[in-house]
């Protein structure tokens, strides 16, 4: 089945340093990628669509300057983020759709990766 | 605007128990779908079931049935004889067709804890 690699899957970094997390489709092409947030305990948020080959979409509230997300191939999209910060310790995961899976866009399951768990200290 | 709920935050049960997973959608559109998930404590997310809006018809897969009720705006999830291993958080998401096609408006999740 469609499977989504997301790496690195836990990370420690100093406050005002950069991380960036990799999201691969290892065996489908996929347009758009999506990136989640979830803080402990809390459900998933929608941060922004990543769309290859053009801008990202992003959510209300999202700083884009802050989580750059690059969509350079049909199987990767990256999310960066920027002078991390302790309040951006957080949970992130990406999620893609098998164009294969489903009639529809809409109908497809996402797949998501294993999540990347972000300490900033 | 959509929105799920999933009123349930956390249930324990003990092992065998048969137990239900409420979820309660909201949207204007008369085309959807609907999504759960199960989140276990290693954190990947795993896909359960997608049901349309047009397919009321109950689904049973092994321990697992979904419950479907358009009139209502819910889409329960049931375990029957649970077992420790299915201890995680399930999540309910609702897909509308617009858009990039996938984006899920998710529940808060439901903790599942399942006890020997």
């Amino acid at each position: 089945g469609a499977v989504v690699s997301q790496h690195p899957s836990r990370v420690i970094c100093k406050s005002g340093t950069s991380v960036k997390i990799e999201c691969r489709s290892l065996d489908f092409q996929a347009t758009t990628m999506f990136w989640y947030r979830q803080f402990p305990k809390q459900s998933l948020m929608l941060m922004a669509t990543s769309n290859e080959g053009s801008k990202a979409t992003y959510e209300q509230g999202v700083e884009k300057d802050k989580f750059l997300i690059n969509h350079a191939s049909l199987t990767l999209s990256t999310l960066t983020v920027t002078s991390a910060h302790p309040e951006d310790s957080s949970f992130y995961i990406c999620s893609a759709r098998d164009p294969q899976q489903g009639t529809t866009p809409y109908n497809s399951p996402l797949h998501f990766g294993n999540g990347t768990r972000l300490t900033v200290t | 605007a959509q929105k799920v709920t999933q009123a349930q935050t956390e249930i324990s049960v003990v092992e065998k128990e048969d137990v239900t997973l409420d979820c309660v959608y909201e949207t204007r559109d008369t085309t959807y779908y609907l999504f759960w998930y199960k989140q276990p404590p290693s954190g990947e997310l795993v896909f359960l079931i997608r049901r349309n809006s047009f397919d009321e018809q109950n689904e049973i897969s092994g321990r697992y049935s979904w419950n479907f009720q358009k009139s209502t705006s819910s889409f329960n999830f049931t375990i029957t004889a649970s077992q420790v291993v299915d201890s995680a958080v399930y999540f309910c998401a609702l897909s509308l067709l617009r858009g990039a096609g996938n984006m899920l408006t998710f529940g808060g999740g439901t903790r599942l804890m399942v006890k020997p």
